[in-house]
């Protein structure tokens, strides 16, 4: 099945600095790939995706790259502020089951 | 957007016990949702697949006897632990994929499970 790893397990930034968290993916048929930001005690919410027929998918302080070749994909956010300080998780899908491989997450502190 | 709901958020029962967990999609048909399971300061583990109608497909090392997966409807499916143990405390998050073909998943809010 698909394995996807995540780092780093912790990232720590300055309030206005960038922060970029890296995935692998090890299964080339995966071709459906969205980061979630998790609260304390909440549902993953769902802050950008890319499908692999795309290199990279920006919206506002958040974008997102892919490398099928590498099998690699990551988040960038710019302009970091207090309230990104929370868990994100890549995943990874393969659009004809839907099913999610999560990464380990990745808590990003965000100091003021 | 579509909107996903589980029930209950939170319980609390005795070891032994069975509890029931319904997660329903609220403005959309479902013809699959998916069960995971996250512990404190772990990723979100999926537990089983479930499609209307059919019976659940379970993740490697997840005891379908134990934890019970019903999808009467394209709308509701329910997640039931049986004979609860202190170490199924975790909390159990449910989701729902719009059959469009373009993956997105819906997350329900959770329900915290605690066995004392």
């Amino acid at each position: 099945g698909e394995n996807v790893e995540q780092h780093p397990s912790t990232l720590s930034v300055q309030e206005g600095d960038s922060a970029v968290i890296k995935c692998t993916y090890s299964d080339s048929a995966s071709n459906y790939f969205p980061w979630y930001k998790q609260e304390l005690g909440k549902r993953p919410q769902l802050i950008i995706d890319i499908r692999s027929n795309v290199g990279e998918k920006k919206d506002q302080r958040i974008a997102v790259t892919l490398n099928k070749t590498a099998k690699h994909f990551s988040l960038h956010i710019t302009e970091t502020q207090p309230e990104d300080s929370a868990v994100y998780f890549c995943a990874a899908s393969i659009r004809s089951d839907y099913k999610l491989s999560f990464g380990a997450g990745t808590t990003v502190t965000v100091r003021a | 957007g579509a909107v996903v709901s589980q029930h209950p958020s939170r319980v609390i029962c005795k070891s032994g016990t069975s509890v029931k967990i319904e997660c329903r999609s609220l403005d959309f048909q479902a013809t699959t949702m998916f069960w995971y399971r996250q512990f404190p300061k772990q990723s979100l583990m999926l537990m089983a697949t479930s499609n209307e109608g059919s019976k659940a497909t379970y993740e490697q090392g997840v005891e379908k006897d134990k934890f019970l997966i019903n999808h009467a409807s394209l709308t509701l499916s329910t997640l039931t632990v049986t004979s609860a143990h202190p170490e199924d405390s975790s909390f159990y998050i449910c989701s729902a994929a719009q059959p469009t073909g373009h993956n997105e998943q819906f997350f329900g809010p959770g329900t915290r499970l605690t066995v004392l």
